[in-house]
């Protein structure tokens, strides 16, 4: 049974820093692109950020460029969000995802980590 | 990075057909077949409902189907089941980022 759990959330003050995790288990983690999509209290989805199975092709959301780093440890099958500078509007349930097969669709969710941005 | 455009809610008696419409530009919906959509209840995580425009994954039901006529993809729901009020999304694939997702529509079954 494929299974992501995202942990690292929190409340913090405006311009600290955070590292989201995911945890992945039931699949060749490997294989598979990774995702990360947003979404603040009562608001919409936001997808945030995405990388490759091989960790080497990362992309971003215009909203987070230059403050969010994906990354991945293959060898820990283990999904990473390092947040730098920290917005109030960054606050939101940040998920983890992966589709069937590659990175146009999701299929596999975690439940979410709620990051709260306040001072 | 413009949200694709869905309306603010829809709603519908049980039994009754509804469609969801989402609307893009040349640059996502309209310029690639990877449209999907999302149920999302209350305080759960968001399921895959459609893929890759009308594919439907194992265990979706089949009253659920999704389509596209050039720039605006659809999601439409027959047999309108009060199971089916929640939140909908669709996401597109875009030629300037990975993907982006519809602001979302509301459906309530009255």
């Amino acid at each position: 049974e494929v299974q992501l759990v995202e942990s690292g959330g929190g409340l913090v003050q405006p311009g600290e820093s955070l590292r989201l995790s995911c945890a992945a288990s039931g699949f060749t983690f490997s294989r598979y692109w990774m995702t990360w999509v947003r979404q603040a209290p009562g608001k919409g989805l936001e997808w945030v950020a995405n990388i490759n199975p091989e960790g080497s092709g990362k992309y971003y959301a215009d909203s987070v460029k230059g403050r969010f780093t994906i990354s991945r440890d293959n060898a820990k099958n283990s999904l990473y969000l390092q947040i730098n500078s920290l917005r109030v509007e960054d606050t939101a349930v940040y998920y983890c995802a992966r589709g069937l097969t590659g990175n146009v669709h999701f299929y596999y969710w975690g439940q979410g980590t709620l990051v709260t941005v306040s001072s | 990075q413009s949200a694709l455009t869905q309306p603010a809610s829809v709603s519908g008696s049980p039994g009754q057909s509804i469609t969801i419409s989402c609307t893009g530009s040349s640059s996502d919906v309209g310029g690639y077949d990877f449209v999907s959509w999302y149920q999302q209840h209350p305080g759960k995580a968001p399921k895959l409902m459609i893929y890759e425009v009308s594919n439907r994954p194992s265990g979706v039901s089949n009253r659920f189907s999704g389509s596209k006529s050039g720039n605006t993809a659809s999601l439409t729901i027959s047999g309108l089941q009060a199971e089916d009020e929640a939140d909908y999304y669709c996401c597109s694939y875009t030629s300037s980022g990975p993907l982006v997702f519809g602001g979302g529509t509301k459906l309530t079954a009255l």
